[in-house]
């Protein structure tokens, strides 16, 4: 059974610094990972798509990372802004017929000061 | 261009009670999908429909049913509503291409009482 690791769970970073997210998967038979942004009392936005054959993947200051044998992925966060303050999801597909079935982590909940 | 919209966004039930979640796309994708999101828990999914007329139990499916009434619509049923079902549901959409990305609901915050 595929399980999904985020680490840390909460992140309080000052406004202006890098970081990075992590996520770990058991099985490293995925078709493609997806980040997504989840803010309060809201619904999943995708960040990034990253396929199995692809290393990574950018998106203005956001760039994901896929180590497919190790079964890892990194979101790195370029010059965080207060506004990038959301929990961050990733969530991986799973090979075979399984549909387009997504198993997820638990999140990281990531605050930005100002 | 509205993407996945969720109907009701909030609702509170009594124990015992039914009620129909309803969720629709306008992106004509063959692949619909219903998950269930709990604090400490994550994302689970209940059932899926692969495409029209067919459909699949997911990882949490007891307690739920599901119709996929049309290419645009599956709706996600309650028929005896526990305080255990209380959370949040997503409703999720793709394509049917290997290699797509999959797109959410705003969401639908369920309380059992």
């Amino acid at each position: 059974k595929q399980e999904v690791t985020q680490i840390p769970a909460a992140l309080s970073v000052p406004e202006g610094e890098n970081l990075v997210l992590n996520c770990s998967f058991t099985d490293s038979a995925i078709y493609n990972l997806q980040w997504f942004r989840q803010d309060p009392g809201k619904g999943l936005t995708s960040l990034l798509l990253i396929q199995s054959s692809q290393r990574e993947q950018t998106s203005g200051r956001l760039n994901a990372s896929l180590d497919k044998s190790s079964g890892r992925s990194t979101l790195y966060i370029a010059a965080s802004q207060p506004g990038d303050s959301a929990t961050y999801l990733c969530a991986v597909r799973a090979g075979g017929t399984s549909y387009g079935k997504l198993t997820f982590g638990q999140g990281t909940i990531l605050t930005v000061h100002p | 261009n509205a993407g996945v919209t969720q109907t009701p966004k909030f609702q509170v039930l009594k124990t015992g009670q039914s009620m129909t979640l309803q969720c629709a796309q306008d992106m004509n994708h063959n692949s619909m999908y219903w998950y269930r999101q709990d604090p400490g828990m994550g994302l689970r999914l209940i059932y899926y429909s692969a495409s029209e007329g067919t459909t699949d139990k997911g990882e949490v499916p007891n307690g739920y049913n599901v119709s996929r009434l049309n290419k645009r619509e599956f709706s996600l049923r309650l028929e005896s509503a526990a305080p255990s079902q209380t959370s949040v549901y997503f409703c999720a959409s793709r394509t049917q291409y290997t290699n797509t990305e999959a797109f959410f609901g705003q969401g639908t915050r369920l309380t059992v009482v």
